[in-house]
């Protein structure tokens, strides 16, 4: 079974500094991650993802996620942040190619944006 | 517009009053999941549906029934809510095994049982 742990609960930062939204994750199998973003009093949205190959992975909004295998890391970056960009941030995980598998979601982070 | 839409998007309901709430994605998606949100516990699933007549139980199953009869509805059924089923509520669906083409979400519902 897979499990997904966001390092952070709360991440606050001014605008225009860089951020970094730690995810790890554990599986015995191959994984897909996903970075959603819920903004207040909405859905979740899809990020970013990785399925396979190149382990940096470009997103909406400028966000960008390297998947490191030996780490079994999927950070979330972006190199200069919005008042825009305050919202709830999930890590998921699910098993590569198989049916009818969960897609198993971090506890979330915060990300307070402050001018 | 390619979608998912849940139904109602708020609801207060007594304890032991049975309710449902609706699903329908317009995207012939195959695979459909229901998720509840808490504050402090992330999003955990309910039950997921691989496509007509074939559902399972995710993490969090008791207190709940779904049923997939048709490839684009997914009711949640509560069929004696209790005050711990206060929470928020998404469906969501996906065309790949795995989500690999990534899962769309609903707007939420938002559910209170007192």
């Amino acid at each position: 079974a897979q499990s997904v742990t966001q390092l952070d609960s709360q991440v606050p930062v001014f605008e225009e500094a860089p951020v970094e939204l730690r995810c790890n994750y554990s599986s015995s199998v191959s994984v897909y991650l996903f970075w959603y973003v819920q903004y207040p009093n909405q859905g979740l949205q899809l990020l970013l993802k990785y399925l396979s190959g190149s382990t940096l992975v470009k997103g909406i909004n400028g966000f960008e996620a390297e998947f490191n295998k030996s780490q079994t890391s999927f950070h979330l970056r972006k190199p200069s942040v919005h008042i825009s960009d305050t919202a709830e941030y999930f890590c998921a995980v699910s098993e590569a190619n198989q049916a009818g598998t969960a897609l198993i979601f971090g506890k979330g982070t915060t990300l307070s944006v402050s001018s | 517009e390619a979608q998912v839409t849940q139904n109602p998007r708020y609801l207060i309901t007594v304890t032991g009053k049975k309710l449902t709430v609706t699903c329908s994605q317009n995207m012939n998606h195959e695979y459909m999941s229901w998720y509840r949100q808490d504050p402090g516990l992330g999003l955990r699933q309910i039950y997921y549906s691989m496509n007509v007549e074939v559902t399972d139980k995710g993490d969090v199953p008791e207190g709940y029934k779904v049923s997939r009869k048709e490839k684009r509805n997914f009711p949640l059924i509560l069929e004696s809510p209790s005050p711990n089923q206060t929470s928020l509520y998404f469906c969501a669906s996906t065309r790949l095994a795995g989500g690999a083409d990534g899962y769309t979400f609903g707007s939420g519902t938002r559910l209170t049982v007192v």
